[in-house]
């Protein structure tokens, strides 16, 4: 069972242009929500993360907005450049539960920006 | 200085083999993770260790082996290589849950088996 649903699977944007990421989820114990960055041939990184006290969270170019009522969260990237090319994925994790200590991925979003 | 380092990088071998994983990481960290990432990029837990104590055992076969040494290390050890083992295998490491500053992965290590 898929903890955290992503979408698009690949998403093509032009430089410049605002690139959005969606994911859902529905364990309603999950409080904290990064944000991971992945360039061909390397680890993930942690690009931005979220808890749900706040709806919305920015950090440079990358912001991070939070429906805890619908359950949802997304990725904006402003202004995307060339550079930014690469999978990402959203996650999710509890502080308590049976799912206490695992952090939950979605299935990534290949991200392309033409120059 | 590599944050998270495994070795090999690139991991060629025939089914039936046993090979082994090595990780090592110099962050100070007190848990380390292994991931399995498929051909679609999807990425699953398998172990995790929180100072040497093993606290996340997904469903993995028993072929699969992890051993942490000590908290900065944690080795896979992989029996009797089947085609499907074929991936890409990423450890990890965080500062307790990784809640606050998130997960550190190493660059991982490429696994195919012919």
């Amino acid at each position: 069972q898929q903890q955290v649903k992503q979408s698009p699977q690949s998403l093509i944007v032009q430089k410049g242009g605002i690139s959005i990421i969606n994911c859902a989820y529905e364990n309603t114990a999950f409080d904290y929500f990064p944000w991971y960055q992945q360039f061909p041939g390397k680890g993930p990184a942690l690009l931005i993360a979220i808890r749900p006290d706040v709806s919305e969270k920015k950090e440079g170019r990358f912001t991070i907005s939070f429906n805890k009522s619908a359950k949802q969260f997304s990725l904006h990237i402003m202004d995307s450049q060339p550079g930014d090319s690469a999978t990402y994925f959203c996650a999710a994790s509890s502080d308590r539960g049976s799912t206490l200590g695992r952090l939950y991925f979605g299935r990534g979003t290949q991200l392309t920006v033409w120059p | 200085d590599t944050a998270v380092s495994q070795t090999p990088k690139y991991l060629v071998t025939q089914m039936g083999n046993d090979k082994s994983i090595k990780c090592e990481q110099n962050l100070g960290h007190d848990t380390m993770y292994w991931y399995k990432q498929d051909s679609k990029k999807f990425l699953k837990i398998m172990f995790s260790y929180n100072n040497k104590e093993l606290i996340i055992n997904e469903t993995v076969p028993n072929r699969f082996s992890p051993k942490s040494p000590d908290k900065a290390h944690l080795n896979l050890h992989i029996n009797s290589l089947e085609l499907g083992d074929s991936a890409v295998y990423f450890c990890a490491s965080s500062q307790d849950r990784g809640r606050d500053y998130g997960y550190t992965f190493g660059s991982g290590t490429r696994l195919t088996v012919v």
